[in-house]
Protein backbone atom coordinates (compact mmCIF):
# COMPACT_ATOMS: atom_id res chain seq x y z
CA UNK A 1 0.00 0.00 0.00
CA UNK A 2 1.16 3.61 -0.85
CA UNK A 3 -0.66 4.33 2.40
CA UNK A 4 -1.87 8.21 1.61
CA UNK A 5 0.13 10.12 -0.96
CA UNK A 6 -0.04 14.11 -2.53
CA UNK A 7 0.80 15.85 -5.28
CA UNK A 8 2.69 17.82 -5.16
CA UNK A 9 5.53 18.31 -3.09
CA UNK A 10 6.54 21.65 -3.57
CA UNK A 11 4.76 24.72 -5.42
CA UNK A 12 5.22 28.30 -5.66
CA UNK A 13 2.59 30.59 -7.02
CA UNK A 14 1.39 34.30 -8.07
CA UNK A 15 -1.19 35.89 -5.89
CA UNK A 16 -4.50 35.37 -8.10
CA UNK A 17 -3.49 32.02 -9.55
CA UNK A 18 -5.45 28.63 -8.87
CA UNK A 19 -4.34 25.19 -8.21
CA UNK A 20 -5.31 22.22 -6.84
CA UNK A 21 -3.53 20.01 -4.10
CA UNK A 22 -3.77 16.20 -4.79
CA UNK A 23 -4.47 13.68 -2.04
CA UNK A 24 -5.17 10.21 -2.50
CA UNK A 25 -5.26 7.00 -0.14
CA UNK A 26 -5.38 3.39 -1.40
CA UNK A 27 -6.70 2.21 1.89
CA UNK A 28 -10.12 1.90 1.30
CA UNK A 29 -10.61 4.32 4.11
CA UNK A 30 -13.97 6.40 4.08
CA UNK A 31 -12.46 10.01 5.68
CA UNK A 32 -10.60 12.41 4.74
CA UNK A 33 -9.47 15.93 5.62
CA UNK A 34 -7.14 18.82 5.27
CA UNK A 35 -4.82 20.24 7.80
CA UNK A 36 -2.68 23.52 7.27
CA UNK A 37 0.33 23.83 9.18
CA UNK A 38 1.59 27.14 9.88
CA UNK A 39 4.63 28.23 12.52
CA UNK A 40 3.32 28.62 16.15
CA UNK A 41 0.22 27.32 14.86
CA UNK A 42 0.02 23.36 15.19
CA UNK A 43 -1.62 22.03 12.38
CA UNK A 44 -5.55 23.56 11.53
CA UNK A 45 -8.30 21.98 9.72
CA UNK A 46 -9.54 23.20 6.70
CA UNK A 47 -12.07 21.22 5.08
CA UNK A 48 -13.40 17.20 5.45
CA UNK A 49 -15.31 14.42 4.08
CA UNK A 50 -16.94 11.35 5.64
CA UNK A 51 -17.72 9.70 2.30
CA UNK A 52 -17.85 10.34 -1.45
CA UNK A 53 -20.27 12.51 -2.21
CA UNK A 54 -19.69 14.48 1.47
CA UNK A 55 -17.95 17.63 2.34
CA UNK A 56 -17.95 20.15 5.49
CA UNK A 57 -15.55 22.74 6.59
CA UNK A 58 -13.67 22.74 9.62
CA UNK A 59 -11.88 25.63 11.08
CA UNK A 60 -10.42 27.35 8.37
CA UNK A 61 -12.01 26.93 5.45
CA UNK A 62 -12.65 30.67 3.42
CA UNK A 63 -10.59 30.21 0.37
CA UNK A 64 -10.62 26.98 -0.29
CA UNK A 65 -12.73 24.70 -2.27
CA UNK A 66 -12.86 20.75 -1.85
CA UNK A 67 -14.82 17.87 -3.32
CA UNK A 68 -15.03 13.55 -2.71
CA UNK A 69 -16.42 12.24 -6.49
CA UNK A 70 -14.43 8.95 -5.35
CA UNK A 71 -13.10 7.33 -2.21
CA UNK A 72 -10.07 7.23 -2.77
CA UNK A 73 -9.34 11.10 -3.76
CA UNK A 74 -9.88 14.32 -2.02
CA UNK A 75 -8.66 17.14 -4.25
CA UNK A 76 -7.76 20.24 -2.35
CA UNK A 77 -8.72 23.90 -4.77
CA UNK A 78 -7.37 27.31 -3.82
CA UNK A 79 -9.19 29.22 -6.22
CA UNK A 80 -7.09 32.77 -6.07
CA UNK A 81 -4.46 32.39 -3.92
CA UNK A 82 -3.61 34.94 -1.45
CA UNK A 83 -0.11 35.17 0.52
CA UNK A 84 -1.90 34.03 3.72
CA UNK A 85 -2.20 30.71 2.03
CA UNK A 86 1.45 29.83 2.35
CA UNK A 87 1.80 26.87 4.36
CA UNK A 88 2.28 23.36 4.73
CA UNK A 89 -0.38 21.44 3.79
CA UNK A 90 -1.54 18.20 4.82
CA UNK A 91 -3.91 15.20 3.97
CA UNK A 92 -5.06 12.92 6.30
CA UNK A 93 -7.26 9.53 6.42
CA UNK A 94 -9.00 6.87 8.62
CA UNK A 95 -11.06 4.09 8.14
CA UNK A 96 -14.08 5.97 9.81
CA UNK A 97 -15.45 9.31 11.33
CA UNK A 98 -14.83 7.89 14.83
CA UNK A 99 -13.06 9.46 17.40
CA UNK A 100 -10.63 6.29 18.29
CA UNK A 101 -9.32 6.17 14.39
CA UNK A 102 -6.02 7.02 14.09
CA UNK A 103 -5.66 9.19 10.94
CA UNK A 104 -2.85 8.56 8.63
CA UNK A 105 -0.69 11.54 7.34
CA UNK A 106 0.50 12.15 3.47
CA UNK A 107 4.07 13.70 3.35
CA UNK A 108 2.77 17.18 2.72
CA UNK A 109 2.86 19.78 -0.09
CA UNK A 110 5.15 23.15 1.04
CA UNK A 111 3.14 25.82 -0.74
CA UNK A 112 4.28 29.20 -1.16
CA UNK A 113 1.97 32.62 -2.39
CA UNK A 114 3.99 35.64 -3.79
CA UNK B 1 -14.87 23.78 22.05
CA UNK B 2 -11.48 21.40 22.29
CA UNK B 3 -7.97 22.81 23.32
CA UNK B 4 -4.68 21.88 23.76
CA UNK B 5 -1.84 23.68 25.26
CA UNK B 6 1.44 22.51 24.51
CA UNK B 7 3.27 25.38 26.74
CA UNK B 8 6.46 24.37 25.90
CA UNK B 9 8.24 25.90 22.48
CA UNK B 10 11.28 24.65 22.45
CA UNK B 11 13.44 22.43 24.46
CA UNK B 12 17.20 21.31 24.01
CA UNK B 13 18.70 18.51 25.85
CA UNK B 14 22.11 16.79 25.89
CA UNK B 15 22.37 13.41 24.46
CA UNK B 16 21.41 10.63 27.24
CA UNK B 17 19.34 13.08 29.27
CA UNK B 18 15.30 12.54 30.12
CA UNK B 19 13.04 15.09 28.94
CA UNK B 20 9.37 15.33 29.34
CA UNK B 21 6.82 17.04 26.83
CA UNK B 22 3.38 18.45 28.55
CA UNK B 23 0.51 18.20 27.11
CA UNK B 24 -2.68 19.95 28.63
CA UNK B 25 -6.30 19.59 27.21
CA UNK B 26 -9.80 20.79 27.65
CA UNK B 27 -12.80 19.34 26.82
CA UNK B 28 -16.58 18.74 27.82
CA UNK B 29 -16.70 15.48 26.70
CA UNK B 30 -16.36 12.06 28.80
CA UNK B 31 -15.44 10.20 26.01
CA UNK B 32 -12.44 11.25 23.72
CA UNK B 33 -9.06 10.18 22.47
CA UNK B 34 -5.59 11.75 23.10
CA UNK B 35 -2.93 11.43 20.54
CA UNK B 36 1.02 12.06 20.32
CA UNK B 37 2.55 12.56 17.03
CA UNK B 38 5.85 13.03 15.98
CA UNK B 39 7.18 15.43 12.83
CA UNK B 40 11.13 14.65 12.18
CA UNK B 41 13.00 17.39 10.04
CA UNK B 42 11.83 15.49 6.99
CA UNK B 43 8.38 16.51 7.62
CA UNK B 44 5.96 13.76 7.66
CA UNK B 45 3.74 13.36 10.62
CA UNK B 46 4.42 9.94 12.49
CA UNK B 47 1.73 8.61 15.10
CA UNK B 48 3.07 7.54 17.97
CA UNK B 49 0.47 6.66 20.40
CA UNK B 50 -3.59 6.46 20.84
CA UNK B 51 -5.19 6.93 24.74
CA UNK B 52 -8.67 7.08 25.62
CA UNK B 53 -10.39 9.03 27.94
CA UNK B 54 -11.48 5.83 29.87
CA UNK B 55 -7.98 4.36 30.40
CA UNK B 56 -5.25 5.97 32.65
CA UNK B 57 -2.93 3.30 32.70
CA UNK B 58 0.45 4.90 31.73
CA UNK B 59 1.99 3.40 28.53
CA UNK B 60 5.82 2.24 28.25
CA UNK B 61 6.96 1.59 24.49
CA UNK B 62 10.97 1.42 24.87
CA UNK B 63 12.36 4.85 25.62
CA UNK B 64 9.28 6.47 25.24
CA UNK B 65 6.36 6.21 27.99
CA UNK B 66 2.98 8.37 28.77
CA UNK B 67 1.76 9.70 31.65
CA UNK B 68 -2.45 10.37 31.64
CA UNK B 69 -3.75 12.44 34.17
CA UNK B 70 -7.44 13.19 33.91
CA UNK B 71 -7.32 14.68 37.26
CA UNK B 72 -5.49 17.42 35.96
CA UNK B 73 -6.13 16.94 32.21
CA UNK B 74 -2.76 15.94 31.07
CA UNK B 75 -1.09 13.96 28.49
CA UNK B 76 2.19 14.21 29.16
CA UNK B 77 4.88 12.21 27.39
CA UNK B 78 8.95 11.77 28.84
CA UNK B 79 11.71 10.00 26.11
CA UNK B 80 14.33 8.24 28.51
CA UNK B 81 17.69 8.57 27.51
CA UNK B 82 17.03 10.63 24.82
CA UNK B 83 19.18 10.09 21.27
CA UNK B 84 19.88 13.02 18.36
CA UNK B 85 17.29 10.53 16.34
CA UNK B 86 14.49 12.12 18.69
CA UNK B 87 15.34 15.64 17.69
CA UNK B 88 11.85 16.67 16.09
CA UNK B 89 8.25 18.55 16.79
CA UNK B 90 6.00 16.29 19.24
CA UNK B 91 2.48 17.09 18.58
CA UNK B 92 -0.44 16.19 21.08
CA UNK B 93 -4.41 16.09 19.30
CA UNK B 94 -7.52 15.72 21.14
CA UNK B 95 -10.51 13.91 19.18
CA UNK B 96 -14.17 13.86 20.58
CA UNK B 97 -17.41 13.58 19.74
CA UNK B 98 -18.76 16.99 19.99
CA UNK B 99 -15.83 17.77 18.09
CA UNK B 100 -17.06 16.77 15.14
CA UNK B 101 -15.95 13.07 15.37
CA UNK B 102 -12.47 12.49 13.82
CA UNK B 103 -11.35 15.78 13.78
CA UNK B 104 -8.44 16.20 15.27
CA UNK B 105 -7.53 19.38 17.37
CA UNK B 106 -3.55 20.02 17.44
CA UNK B 107 -1.39 21.57 20.16
CA UNK B 108 0.72 23.96 18.65
CA UNK B 109 3.82 21.35 18.75
CA UNK B 110 6.95 21.19 20.87
CA UNK B 111 10.84 21.54 19.25
CA UNK B 112 12.75 19.12 21.07
CA UNK B 113 16.54 19.46 20.16
CA UNK B 114 18.77 16.82 21.48
CA UNK B 115 22.78 17.26 21.21
CA UNK B 116 25.61 15.77 21.38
Amino acid sequence: NAGVTQTPKFQVLKTGQSMTLQCAQDMNHEYMSWYRQDPGMGLRLIHYSVGAGITDQGEVPNGYNVSRSTTEDFPLRLLSAAPSQTSVYFCASSYSNRVNNEQFFGPGTRLTVL
Amino acid sequence: AQKVTQAQTEISVVEKEDVTLDCVYETRDTTYYLFWYKQPPSGELVFLIRRNSFDEQNEISGRYSWNFQKSTSSFNFTITASQVVDSAVYFCALSAFTGGGNKLTFGTGTQLKVEL
